[in-house]
């Protein structure tokens, strides 16, 4: 079982919609979670953290539920630029970085 | 954000050849360093932690005389593939952050542009 699990997707929903994507994650020693975006043959960009209070920035709301252990990412009124790849993270320390592999997100007009 | 450079963004080399890719930090001191490979659609994954003036750590799988890594600085990290070979090309990251536990520091890692890595 892989330690940070995402749905690879791909979600193909209209533009204005709202989507959400789940990330499980095994090890219960992960202590910090964020959620990256990735465009097609770039470099991750830092989307958000993810508190156990849940955080909002916008249009995007993080959840993490450390009962379950997942985390979850909301996008509200979904843009023709939010499509791209988004990838959880979990930190069990400074040296244990695990990324999932990524859940492909597509708006179409 | 913090900014993290990668020179170079692209290199094609032939097989047998070594190649050396720089990650710095522009306006942070990074503690630690790490280095992933992509490829195609697939996630990045760990190749090795870099702490600044001691020996990387290395993930399982990965081979530490392959895959050179020295962190001379607190800006500078390099990777050296050497004696590449086909399989070695991939889409190499390298990320920065900052634990020292002072002012400012942070977990949030920071990622460098990446290096498009083709063996001929």
């Amino acid at each position: 079982r892989k330690e940070v699990e995402q749905d690879p997707g791909p979600f193909n929903v209209p533009e204005g919609a709202t989507v959400a994507f789940n990330c499980t994650y095994s090890n219960s020693a992960s202590q910090s979670f964020f959620w990256y975006r990735q465009d097609c043959r770039k470099e991750p960009k830092l989307l958000m953290s993810v508190y156990s209070s849940g955080n909002e920035d916008g249009r995007f709301t993080a959840q993490l539920n450390r009962a379950s252990q997942y985390i979850s990412l909301l996008i509200r009124d979904s843009k023709l630029s939010d499509s791209a790849t988004y990838l959880c993270v979990a930190y069990s320390s400074a040296s244990k970085i695990i990324f999932g592999s990524g859940t492909r997100l597509s708006i179409r007009p | 954000g913090a900014v993290v450079s990668q020179h170079p963004s692209r290199v094609i080399c032939k097989s047998g050849t070594s190649v050396k890719i720089e990650c710095r930090s522009l306006d942070f001191q990074a503690t630690t360093m790490f280095w992933y490979r992509q490829f195609p659609k697939q996630s990045l994954m760990l190749m090795a932690t870099s702490n600044e003036g001691s020996k990387a750590t290395y993930e399982q799988g990965v081979e530490k005389d392959k895959f050179l890594i020295n962190h001379a600085s607190l800006t500078l990290s390099t990777l050296t593939v050497t004696s590449a070979h086909p399989e070695d090309s991939s889409f190499y990251i390298c990320s920065a952050t900052d634990l020292s536990g002072g002012r400012g520091s942070t977990d949030t890692q920071y990622f460098g542009p990446g290096t498009r890595l083709t063996v001929l």
